[in-house]
């Protein structure tokens, strides 16, 4: 079935580090791919997505880029800052069927200043 | 701006007690979703409606879970009996349709507490 797998956290940054976080995925077909984030005591919200090979996904000065070649789509950002600090899910929908969100483990970021 | 709306947000229940959780979608959002996020994992879809009808419960524990949205619009998930294992954080998500480019938008979460 279709699945998600994120790197291990937690990580842990220094505020202005570059970030990286690794997303591979499993699935038929070509699903659409999403981040969400996390902030403490709050629910997900939508980072951003891609829908298809090649698109590049930006907010916030996050950016995901969809590779068919390697089912991935990391997460990077150029310089991160003490509010970065959430956990941070990777997801995929796939295009047949109900077309549930499939979540990764989630990661958790910890930006000390 | 408007929210999924969840109640309540924190819950303490023994086992073998039953306990209940209430969604409000997005107005005008056709489907609805409840997930459980158990600590240090990923949300799991329990169950989806498309308005009023039941679109994937395959991963609901039916023996115990029940989930209804009579009008199409609020939504009930039920526990009973509750297990130390059903200890874990239930999210509630609406999007206007089920189309994969659609954004589903998540409530604050009930967390539930079994002892």
């Amino acid at each position: 079935g279709d699945s998600v797998t994120q790197m291990e956290g937690p990580v842990t940054l220094s505020e202005e580090a570059f970030l990286t976080i690794n997303c591979t995925y499993t699935a038929t077909g070509y699903p659409s791919l999403f981040w969400y984030v996390q902030y403490p005591g709050e629910g997900l919200q939508l980072l951003l997505k891609a829908t298809k090979a090649d698109d590049k996904g930006s907010n916030k000065g996050f950016e995901a880029t969809y590779r068919k070649e390697t089912t991935s789509f990391h997460l990077e950002k150029g310089s991160v800052q003490v509010s970065d600090s959430a956990v941070y899910f990777c997801a995929l929908r796939r295009i047949q069927g109900a077309q549930k969100l499939v979540f990764g483990q989630g990661t958790r970021l910890t930006i000390n200043p | 701006e408007a929210e999924v709306a969840q109640s309540p947000r924190y819950k303490i229940t023994e086992k073998s007690q039953a306990v209940a959780f209430w969604c409000d979608p997005i107005s005008g959002h056709a489907t609805l979703y409840w997930y459980r996020q158990i600590l240090g994992q990923g949300p799991e879809l329990l169950v989806q409606f498309q308005d009023e009808s039941v679109v994937d419960d395959s991963q609901l524990p039916k023996d115990r879970f029940s989930a209804e949205r009579l009008k199409g619009v609020d939504s009930t998930l039920k526990i009973q009996p509750a297990e130390l294992g059903d200890s874990a954080m239930y999210l509630c998500a609406s999007s206007l349709g089920w189309d994969q480019n659609t954004e589903a938008f998540f409530g604050q979460g009930t967390r539930l507490t079994v002892v």
